[in-house]
């Protein structure tokens, strides 16, 4: 159980385009979604944690206007990257959690995204 | 403001050998501590999940202890094999009800494991 599908796995994008990545909870309801960003060789960045029907908080430094998170249900969230730039080109994962506190994180299989 | 380190960054051992990676944190007011995997590219694989109330998990050659007075968690690898070979995570939930759940991770391990 807990599985978190994250699609597409790669995309490739034209400078100034938006780019949108789901992050579906398979057999689970996930009430807080995490949106995380990774550059090579580091280690994960928390960018937004998002809730269902509310707004997403961001962490500091991170452009809300920019990466839009839409969480409108309890088994999907939606990162959209809008006006991409060669420098938003990195790898991005989503995780989720259910109910309970006890239970730990999934990990979606993670999105390469390349302005080009 | 909690931080978490991994060390060490990287290591590379013989197949078969045990080996232990280390993680600390600064705050030990956690939630919870979770062990992940990182292959190349891919997502996150958990692979134990301590609660703080908790000292050691274990999953089949892995095992993983807490000791949250001393900020510190070991995962152990028993018999390593070249499939073993990956980046490993830890990361804390801490605590608070203004924490909205969210994990810090450590820098990670990057372990190569030779036939």
């Amino acid at each position: 159980g807990a599985v978190v599908s994250q699609h597409p796995s790669r995309v490739i994008c034209k400078s100034g385009t938006s780019v949108k990545i789901e992050c579906r909870s398979l057999d689970f309801q996930a009430t807080t979604m995490f949106w995380y960003r990774q550059f090579p060789k580091q280690s994960l960045m928390l960018m937004a944690t998002s809730n269902e029907g509310s707004k997403a908080t961001y962490e500091q430094g991170v452009e809300k206007d920019k990466f839009l998170i839409n969480h409108a249900s309890l088994t999907l969230s939606t990162l959209t990257v809008t006006s991409a730039h060669p420098e938003d080109s990195s790898f991005y994962i989503c995780s989720a959690s259910a109910w309970g506190r006890e239970l730990g994180y999934t990990f979606g299989s993670g999105t390469r995204l390349t302005v080009v | 403001k909690q931080e978490v380190t991994q060390i060490p960054a990287a290591l590379s051992v013989p197949e078969g050998e045990n080996l232990v990676l280390n993680c600390s944190f600064t705050d030990s007011a956690i939630y919870n501590l979770q062990w992940f995997r990182q292959d190349p590219g891919k997502g996150l694989t958990s692979l134990l999940l301590i609660q703080s109330s908790q000292r050691e998990q274990t999953s089949g050659r892995l095992n993983a202890s807490l000791d949250k007075s001393s900020g510190r968690s070991t995962l152990y690898i028993a018999a390593s094999q070249p499939g073993d070979s990956a980046t490993y995570l830890c990361a804390v939930r801490n605590t608070g009800s203004s924490n909205t759940g969210k994990l810090i991770f450590g820098q990670g391990t990057t372990l190569q494991v030779k036939p």
